[in-house]
Formats: C-alpha cells, structure tokens, sequence
C-alpha cells in the first residue's frame, strides 16, 4: 500500500449504531487529520493530530471520537450519529517538518462516504 | 482571519486549451504557503502544486503552473492543453499562522468541466 488508505470507502449506519473508520498512511509522516466535507458546504477540518497528540478540535460534537494510536494510524470512532452527519471523511497526513510549516503540504486518503439513515 | 475565495463556481473548456481557476487569499503574516488540490468525482483530494510566499518564480508541475501575484494576494491556477480527465472540482488552500499554529484554509472550490 502506498500514500494515504481509508477503510472503509462506503459506509450505511443508523442512528444508533457503532461503527469505526480507519486511515493509515504509508509516507513516513508526523501530522494526521480528520476532515468532513459535505455536498455544498466547503471542506471542514475536524480534528488534528501532531506526534499522535491532538492539537487541533474544531468544536466537533462528542458523537465523533478520535483516536490516534501511532503516527500511521488515524481513527474516528462514531456513535448515535444525525442524518446531518451524512457526508464524505477524509483523511490526510502531512510531514510537519519543523518550522517549516508553511510548507507543510497534506496528502489525503480517497474518503469514507458516510450515509447515516 | 486567514481566508480563500474561489468565485467561480463553475468553469467549462475546450479539450485542448487551457483554463485559468481564480484564487484569492488573505492574511496579514508574510510566511504562507499555497495550495491547488484536484477532487475528481471518486472523492480523492489530490495535491497539484504549491506555492510559497517567499518564492520568486511561479511554480510550475506539468500542465499546471500558478500564476502567483503576491501584491494582489492571488494564486491563479493555469492548466494547459486541457484533457478529459482534468474534469473535476479544484480547491485551493492556504497554510498561514493563526494563533500559534498553521491550520489550513480551503476555498470553496471550483467545478471544471472539459468538453471534447
């Protein structure tokens, strides 16, 4: 596997499951974020994670839980979720080298598309 | 506050030309970084080209270029000789400080359509 993984692609659940998405990335890098893009609406950062601990939580309800065992891996866990969670999540990773942050570019994962009934 | 602006929601072109995707940003620090990403309709955001503030030249990836006019605060992307599989939503981002830390801003993207 190469770049930046996310499983899975297709997601249905109600509104009272449990349910988990997964990202990994394969670049070697320090930086992992959560991102929720839904149709018409531009693309909203949801949580980061810098050397596994999150530095970033931009007012995401409680139903949506990070974690972020190792630099590789990502998760959102999801409970009692809303229709209005429907949307794509996107996964990314970036080097976050330094200083240079400016420079920092994001690769992302090909997105969970998420359908809560 | 760090903010993108893409005004074109939509843009069409001929197969062959090239196009230009409009993108204006604002900060007030000096060191920033600019961003083009491409969604095709699979989901996947895929990084194009980068452009720092402090660089001299315009960026340049293949087809893509980024016509950078820092004193106009814009970072327009140029795709020459349009093909079919350049269909697809364009965002542009930004990297910037903000209270400490460089969350990046997206625009709200622009939808390119190649007709043959």
């Amino acid at each position: 596997e190469t770049g930046v993984t996310q499983t899975p692609r297709h997601l249905v659940m109600g509104m009272t499951n449990k349910k988990s998405l997964k990202c990994e990335q394969h670049l070697g890098h320090n930086a992992m974020y959560w991102y929720k893009q839904s149709a018409k609406k531009p693309l909203e950062l949801m949580f980061v994670y810098n050397f596994k601990e999150q530095t970033e939580n931009n007012s995401v309800p409680s139903r949506f839980s990070p974690e972020c065992p190792n630099s590789s891996h990502l998760f959102l866990h999801l409970h009692t979720l809303q229709p209005e969670d429907s949307a794509l999540y996107l996964c990314a990773s970036s080097l976050r080298k330094g200083s240079e942050l400016g420079t920092d570019t994001q690769y992302f994962g090909p997105g969970t598309r998420l359908t809560v009934l | 506050a760090q903010k993108i602006t893409q005004t074109q929601p939509g843009m069409f072109v001929q197969e062959k030309e090239a196009v230009t995707l409009d993108c204006t940003y604002d900060t007030s620090d000096p060191s920033y970084g600019l961003f083009w990403y491409k969604q095709p309709s699979s989901g996947e955001m895929i990084f194009l080209i980068y452009q720092g503030s402090y660089d001299q030249q315009n960026a340049t990836e293949g087809r893509y270029s980024l016509n950078f006019q820092k004193a106009r605060k814009s970072a327009n992307l140029v795709i020459s000789a349009s093909q079919l599989g350049d269909s697809a939503m364009y965002f542009c981002a930004m990297r910037a400080p903000s209270g400490g830390s460089y969350i990046p801003t997206f625009g709200r993207g622009t939808s390119l359509i190649v007709h043959p």
